[in-house]
């Protein structure tokens, strides 16, 4: 059974302060991992897939690396802002399906 | 990219009754993924439909339970049957930004969240 854990569960940071979330993976037959953005009320929203181990992405304040080695990526927000505040999900795909199995998120309060 | 419009937003239901869920995309796709979140789980796959083919389930939901159609290439709907208060959920539609791809970043409607009494 293929699993996705994202840590922490929630996070409350003061605006301004920098911050980061996990996603773990497994390592094997690994072809790409994403990462979304869910605020309450909307769509899911892609940030970043990423396909190539020690691939670094940015948008913004927002990056991402990823480790396929070990299994794992982290996602990082720089100078965090209200309009941070959302859920962030991580979703893995394995080579030879077309199916993402989701973590269950981090959800982030930025507090002003 | 693609537009994907969800109805209803929110409902709630009483148990043991019905309830359809609409999925309409701006662009035609191959492809679309009905997914469930219960509350505190991740996103999980119920169903891939196909256009002109029977939905693919994945382990754990039925096509009775779970009934789907697919009638065009822009359309699907999911149906909830015989609710009970574990159907509590936001069950969202999405599709692929590249058809087939599997680097493709999905796209989401705004979901449905469906509380059951």
């Amino acid at each position: 059974i293929l699993n996705v854990e994202q840590s922490p569960q929630s996070l409350h940071v003061q605006e301004g302060d920098s911050t980061n979330f996990t996603c773990s993976f497994p390592s094997s037959n690994f072809y790409a991992l994403h990462w979304y953005r869910w605020e309450t009320a909307k769509s899911p929203e892609a940030l970043f897939v990423m396909t190539l181990n020690g691939d670094e992405k940015k948008k913004g304040r927002i990056s991402a690396t990823l480790n396929t080695k070990e299994g794992y990526s982290y996602l990082y927000i720089k100078g965090s802002q209200p309009e941070d505040s959302a859920t962030y999900l991580c979703a893995f795909s394995s080579s030879g399906t077309y199916k993402y199995i989701f973590g269950t998120g981090t959800r982030l309060k930025v507090l002003a | 990219s693609a537009v994907i419009s969800q109805k209803p937003s929110r409902d709630i239901c009483q148990r043991g009754t019905s309830l359809t869920i609409q999925c309409q995309v701006d662009s035609q796709v191959t492809m679309m993924f009905w997914y469930r979140q219960q509350p505190g789980q991740s996103l999980t796959l119920i169903a891939t439909a196909n256009q002109g083919s029977e939905a693919t389930y994945e382990s754990g939901f039925v096509i009775d339970k779970f009934p789907i159609s697919r009638p065009n290439l822009t359309f699907s709907t999911l149906t909830v049957s015989n609710m009970s208060p574990e159907d509590s959920s936001i069950y969202l539609c999405s599709v692929e930004a590249v058809a087939g791809s599997n680097t493709g970043e999905l796209f989401f409607g705004e979901g449905s969240r469906l509380t059951v009494l």
